[in-house]
């Protein structure tokens, strides 16, 4: 089965802390792996992907076949990184998405 | 280039009734995709059109189908409408020409509430 788990629903932190949000994925192929990012009142935009293995705003993710992990981290969380986060998995061929449930990210001041 | 827009940005229908979403894509963009977001179900894919043609299709009923114009734009169609319809219709564009670096391009949505 394709499935994502994103197995936090609300995590909360202080600005200046580590941040990781949690991302399991079940896959038998080769997975392409994304991070999708909505900002209050913004739409669903995309944050990174695996493929392109670049830091954006401060995030980086790693992908992890053995573990079937792609968590996304940030060393120092900002405020305005305040958003709901949410995990994607591409199936190969196809162009659909398979999204986790998200994270909603509160960094407190 | 202006966003990928949707209309209308909010709808109310009764049960039974059917109703029709419409995207317009990111200029350029040949391909459109529409998801339905609940609280319950989260992000769930319906279907997929590029050029004129349906690619991919989620796992949802018959009474849920969309179609797609030759200038791209998309309209997705819910027939009998039933309460558990009521949801965020999000739909996205993106090139279509690279699947391995297109990046998918979400609209505002539509959100759908069934009486």
């Amino acid at each position: 089965a394709q499935r994502v788990t994103q197995p936090e629903k609300l995590l909360s932190v202080f600005k200046g802390a580590p941040v990781e949000l949690k991302c399991n994925y079940s896959y038998s192929g080769s997975p392409e792996l994304f991070w999708y990012v909505q900002y209050s009142r913004q739409r669903l935009q995309l944050l990174l992907r695996h493929i392109s293995r670049e830091s954006i705003k401060g995030f980086t993710a790693d992908l992890n076949k053995g573990e079937t992990s792609f968590h996304l981290k940030k060393p120092f969380a900002q405020e305005e990184d305040s958003a709901m986060y949410y995990c994607a998995l591409r199936p190969g061929a196809t162009n659909k998405l398979i999204f986790g449930t998200g994270t909603l990210l509160a960094v407190q001041p | 280039k202006a966003g990928v827009t949707q209309t209308p940005r909010y709808l109310i229908k009764t049960r039974g009734q059917q109703v029709t979403l419409s995207c317009s894509p990111i200029s350029g963009h040949r391909s459109v995709s529409w998801y339905q977001q609940t609280p319950g179900q989260g992000l769930q894919f319906l279907f997929e059109y590029f050029s004129e043609t349906q690619r991919n299709k989620g796992n949802f009923p018959g009474r849920f189908s969309g179609r797609q114009f030759s200038n791209s734009r998309s309209e997705m169609n819910v027939s009998t409408l039933e309460l558990g319809d009521s949801a965020l219709y999000l739909c996205a564009s993106r090139d279509g020409t690279s699947e391995s670096t297109d990046t998918q391009y979400f609209g505002p949505g539509t959100r759908l509430t069934v009486l």
